[in-house]
């Protein structure tokens, strides 16, 4: 079945600093990508969805300018948190599909902590 | 209302008892179901899409009802493994949105031994 790989699973950073996640689907394109954020205990939420080649649409509320989205190809999107704060801790997690009616399929997250 | 409403929970059962949720979604234009689980600290994984005939796949039957807008996850002879939250996502086919497809915000349940 389609494989979302993301990574890094986990990352401690410091405040301030900039972390990047990568999104790969291995063996289908995907043009859409869905990246989310999981605080503990609550569902997950809608960041942005990340389209090939052009510029993300971002939730509202969510700042474009802090969370970058790059979908460079068909098959990889990244997810950049920028001057990242404690209070950007959290699960974030990627999915995408290989289909407008198909199931989404996710990575298996990435859990950061900001010190 | 939210988009797409599950009873949270939590839901404790033993072993071996029959368990089912309902996911109500608001839009009636919505067209592909799904029912996911999420084990603490882990990703989402697909458990099984939901078809307008219903369908089944083990011990697991999911519904569809589409007059009243919801769908269904009945859980028979629980084991202790299905301890998880259980999420249904729903599918609005809208290419120009980034709200196309909606999570509930999940059903926790404890299979007690």
């Amino acid at each position: 079945g389609a494989v979302v790989s993301q990574h890094p699973s986990w990352v401690i950073c410091k405040s301030g600093t900039s972390v990047k996640i990568e999104c790969r689907s291995l063996d289908f394109q995907a043009t859409t990508m869905f990246w989310y954020r999981q605080f503990p205990k609550q569902s997950l939420m809608l960041m942005a969805t990340s389209n090939e080649g052009s510029k993300a649409t971002y939730e509202q509320g969510v700042e474009k300018d802090k969370f970058l989205i790059n979908h460079a190809s068909l098959t990889l999107s990244t997810l950049t948190v920028t001057s990242a704060h404690p209070e950007d801790s959290s699960f974030y997690i990627c999915s995408a599909r290989d289909g407008e009616v198909s199931p989404l399929h996710f990575g298996n997250g990435t859990r950061l902590t900001v010190t | 209302r939210k988009e797409v409403e599950q009873d949270p929970g939590p839901f404790n059962v033993p072993e071996g008892a029959t368990v089912a949720f309902n996911c109500t979604y608001s839009n009636s234009a919505s067209q592909s179901f799904f029912w996911y689980r999420q084990d603490c600290r882990k990703e989402p994984k697909l458990l099984m899409s939901v078809y307008s005939s219903g369908n089944e796949d083990g011990r697991f039957t999911a519904q569809l009802n589409r007059a009243s807008q919801y769908i269904s996850l009945l859980i028979r002879d629980s084991k202790l493994s299905d301890s998880a939250t259980y999420l249904c996502v729903v599918t609005l086919l809208d290419s120009g949105s980034a709200r196309q497809l909606t999570f509930g915000s999940g059903t926790q349940l404890t299979v007690l031994p």
